[in-house]
């Protein structure tokens, strides 16, 4: 059975601060690797897509993946409150394997 | 560039009911196409995904169905709807086979 899993939070960070978000995964053979972020009672949105290891940067998201501990993790610099939604970790290799999410608040 | 769209937005039915939920993406061809459910609680559950127009492939058996019955249009659904089918279901597409992107979803309450 491959799983990704994720702590499901509330993960609570002050405004301005580094929001570090965190996931593992179970099938070794996977590729690629994306993080979602969901707002309350909305759909899922691509934030960040990593393929190989090493750090991959977007604004103020850094996506880092490291595959020999099977880790991947979300960085989000200087937060703000709108930051504040559920953050998903996917993993792809023949088919995509969603996380539970991490809750994420920032506090003002 | 690419827009999906999924009606209703919003579904309260009664157990035993029937459903159709459809989706609909514009500005691409031959897109991948599928069909997640998300419960309360719960992960991002892949119900069906298709390739091509009649092509299907059923992650989970249950009582939902799916069709594809046009390159863009992507149908879910069911003959006899239970509690148990509740939830917020998302369709996605792709193009490379390797990203997804949702659309706005369709939440459903079985009462």
């Amino acid at each position: 059975q491959k799983e990704v899993e994720q702590n499901s939070g509330p993960l609570s960070v002050p405004e301005g601060a580094i929001a570090s978000l965190n996931c593992t995964y179970s099938d070794r053979g996977s590729q690629s690797f994306f993080w979602y972020r969901q707002y309350s009672g909305k759909s899922p949105e691509l934030i960040m897509s990593i393929y190989s290891n090493g750090d991959k940067e977007d604004g103020r998201f850094t996506a880092q993946l490291n595959k020999a501990s099977q880790y991947v993790s979300l960085l989000i610099r200087d937060s703000q409150p709108s930051d504040s939604a559920t953050y998903l970790c996917a993993v792809k290799d023949d088919k995509i394997i969603f996380g539970k999410g991490t809750r994420l608040h920032i506090l003002p | 560039s690419q827009t999906i769209h999924q009606w209703p937005a919003t579904l309260v039915q009664p157990v035993g009911s029937p459903l159709s939920l459809e989706c609909t993406v514009e500005g691409t061809s031959n897109p991948n196409l599928y069909w997640y459910r998300q419960a309360a609680g719960r992960g991002l559950q892949l119900l069906f995904y298709s390739v091509g127009i009649g092509q299907i492939s059923s992650e989970v058996p249950q009582n939902l169905s799916a069709s594809r019955p046009q390159d863009r249009q992507f149908i879910l659904s069911s003959k006899k709807l239970l509690l148990s089918d509740s939830g917020f279901y998302l369709c996605a597409w792709s193009v490379t086979g390797v990203e997804q992107f949702f659309g706005p979803g369709t939440r459903l309450t079985v009462l």
